[in-house]
């Protein structure tokens, strides 16, 4: 099983629409959740992180955080075309002493598309 | 204020070879942690450094090493290279070193042939 599992997509959605994206973690001890979008050929940019069970809104963006089922999403509201992009969710896990430090997990990444 | 950066763009090596990637971090920020991340593939952690020390490593090879220079820039070097060695090499600065805020520079892309 993967540390972190996502639909590679790709996810086409319509100009305006809500996008969904989701999101799977197995080690229980994860503390902190993000998402970070990367354009081809570029580097990972961070969107938003969630820590707490419910919903964080920023935005367009919603994350939604279900600790007990163990998933994590990314809501986008009113898409646009420039929103079209890999969505990455990344969890920060506790090492086997159970200390947690900058590490991030990733997963391989939902291809979005927003067509006009 | 620069972002992080890192040098060279791009590199081409030839299996066996080895290579030294550069990463200076957002000036304040104490900590720099190196990804690699294959096509198609989300990235995968290698190391983590603050102040210098090393804070953790991923589940890569002794071939790969880091260090970090007292002005908090890194050096990632990668020896005996293979061709699963291609990759975007990119590193991420922080200013404590906890993942609420990392940001990536550019990457090197490394093709080996």
């Amino acid at each position: 099983q993967k540390e972190v599992e996502q639909n590679s997509g790709p996810l086409s959605v319509p100009e305006g629409a809500i996008a969904s994206l989701n999101c799977t973690y197995s080690d229980r001890g994860s503390q902190s959740f993000f998402w970070y979008r990367q354009y081809s050929g570029k580097s990972p940019e961070l969107i938003m992180f969630i820590y707490s069970n419910g919903d964080k809104e920023d935005g367009r963006f919603t994350a939604q955080l279900n600790k007990a089922s163990q998933y994590v999403s990314l809501l986008i509201r009113d898409s646009q075309p420039s929103d079209s992009a890999t969505y990455l969710c990344a969890v920060n896990p506790r090492d086997a002493g159970g200390t947690s430090y900058g590490k991030l997990t990733f997963g391989q990444g939902t291809i979005l598309t927003v067509h006009p | 204020d620069a972002g992080v950066t890192q040098s060279p763009t791009h590199l081409i090596k030839t299996r066996g070879q080895h290579v030294t990637l550069r990463c200076s971090p957002i000036s304040g920020h104490k900590s720099v942690s190196w990804y690699q991340q294959v096509l198609g593939q989300g990235p995968q952690f290698i190391f983590q450094y603050y102040e210098k020390e090393e804070r953790g490593r991923g589940n890569f090879p002794d071939r790969f090493s880091a260090r970090q220079f007292p002005n908090y820039s890194s050096e990632l070097n990668v020896n005996a290279l293979l061709l699963g060695d291609s990759a975007l090499y990119l590193c991420a600065s922080s200013l404590t070193g906890t993942a609420y805020e990392q940001y990536f520079g550019p990457g090197t892309r490394l093709t080996v042939t």
